[in-house]
């Protein structure tokens, strides 16, 4: 079983929707969450960061950790055919060797 | 700012042939990761340095691998020889002060395809 298990999609929603991704995770040590998106054939960007549990919003984009139950949230609000891409969660203990998920493709419909 | 840059951004060789991947990270960033990304699959980590220094290498498979960092700015990752199960999306990254390490600046990849 991997540490970090993403579901890879593809998710396909109409513009407008609200776009939730979800990561889950087998390792109580991890404290650094990230979301990185991801456009075909170029690297990954950061999104999202949280340390520890909590809530973050930037703009469209809200990121929850759920320690309790090992499982992480990225909420896309009034989603755009330019969110589509793919989005990894990545975790880490140390901030510096991050573990990745699959990814999850999303596919935002005109 | 200029980005992470990478090159060649695609290379076809032919197995058991060796190939070279460069990599010039951001300006300032003293930490640089080495990744491999299959099709579907988040990176993988091979090497990361700080500095010149490799204090990461325990995924790099070194019978065939190597990197180095000279000078601590630009970096190389070497294969030698080649194999079919090498063709993949080869990253590299840095990132800056030790408070911001979780984000990672990647560069575009360079595509290897192995035949």
């Amino acid at each position: 079983q991997k540490e970090v298990e993403q579901d890879p999609g593809p998710l396909s929603v109409p513009e407008g929707a609200i776009v939730s991704l979800n990561c889950t995770y087998s390792n109580s040590a991890f404290q650094y969450f990230m979301w990185y998106r991801q456009y075909s054939r170029k690297g990954p960007e950061l999104l999202m960061y949280t340390y520890s549990s909590g809530n973050k919003e930037d703009g469209r984009f809200t990121a929850q950790v759920d320690k309790s139950s090992k499982y992480i949230s990225l909420f896309i609000r009034d989603s755009q055919p330019s969110d589509s891409a793919t989005y990894l969660c990545a975790m880490s203990r140390s901030g510096y060797q991050l573990i990745w998920g699959a990814g999850t493709k999303l596919i935002i419909k005109p | 700012e200029a980005g992470v840059v990478q090159s060649p951004r695609y290379k076809i060789i032919e197995k058991k042939q060796p190939v070279a991947f460069w990599c010039n990270p951001i300006s300032g960033h003293n930490t640089l990761y080495w990744y491999l990304q299959n099709l579907g699959q988040g990176p993988e980590l091979l090497i990361r340095y700080e500095n010149e220094e490799a204090v990461d290498d325990s995924q790099l498979p070194k019978d065939r691998f190597s990197a180095e960092r000279l000078k601590g700015v630009d970096s190389t990752l070497k294969i030698q020889p080649a194999e079919l199960g090498d063709s993949a999306v080869y990253l590299c990254a840095s990132s800056g002060p030790a408070g911001e390490r979780y984000e990672q600046y990647f560069g575009p990849g360079t595509r290897l395809t192995v035949t």
